[in-house]
């Protein structure tokens, strides 16, 4: 069982080209999300899915986007990206969004904008 | 609004014990939980509190009080595997986690 996989693992961007950042679960979670994570700052949520076909924003959406087509993928897109999109990307999934739901978190992606 | 706060970094020996405080601020709450993060790697999960109290878990303790907006991480008989990083989170009134910044735990010989 492979859990939560991402990719790429680690990307260099040049600023203003688009990107897809993917992520496949097979746990058959229904809750999913995407958080960046920067020094000093903690993880920080970007968008979630609670369920296969809805979406919702995070603490920092801007600048990114998410579908949710089926219950195992939810990828990121970075329309334009720009140098402060760099970051450690890291997917999560949850079996449902309440209390004791813990999230298991896939093993991040690198990205740098130059 | 939302805040959560906890040491930067703490150092300790192999076999000492060492409390990871995590003060948060939240008009909603939903449980709080505590990550290990290992550098380079992915969180994972360690615990989960949502009452007041004590739960215990092999060396690993996490505490709750509520009222005060406090909890602690516990972690005995210190080995070298647990130098990481240990992310506080609480579960607001959306059901959505907010971190704190997380502790880096350096365990020496």
């Amino acid at each position: 069982i492979a859990g939560i996989t991402q990719a790429p693992t680690s990307q260099i961007l040049a600023a203003g080209r688009r990107m897809t950042l993917r992520c496949t679960q097979d746990m058959r979670h229904n809750a999913m999300y995407w958080y960046r994570q920067d020094l000093g700052l903690g993880l920080r949520l970007i968008h979630y899915s609670n369920t296969a076909g809805t979406t919702g924003k995070g603490e920092v959406p801007d600048g990114y986007s998410v579908s949710r087509a089926n219950t195992d993928d939810f990828p990121l897109t970075l329309a334009s990206a720009v140098p402060s999109q760099t970051s450690v990307y890291f997917c999560a999934s949850s079996d449902g969004t309440g209390g004791n739901n813990e999230q298991f978190f896939g093993p991040g992606t690198r990205l740098t904008v130059l | 609004g939302q805040n959560i706060d906890q040491p930067t970094e703490m150092t300790a020996t192999e076999g000492a014990i060492v409390q990871i405080n995590c003060t948060y601020q939240t008009s909603g709450f939903n449980g709080l939980f505590w990550y290990q993060q290992h550098a380079g790697e992915a969180p994972t999960f360690l615990s989960y509190n949502v009452l007041d109290g004590l739960e215990e878990k092999g060396r690993f303790s996490s505490f709750l009080s509520r009222s005060k907006g406090y909890s602690y991480l516990l972690l005995k008989e210190l080995q070298m595997k647990d130098s990481a990083s240990y992310l506080c989170a609480f579960k607001g009134g959306d059901y959505k986690l907010s971190f704190g910044a997380g502790t880096t735990v350096t365990v020496r010989a």
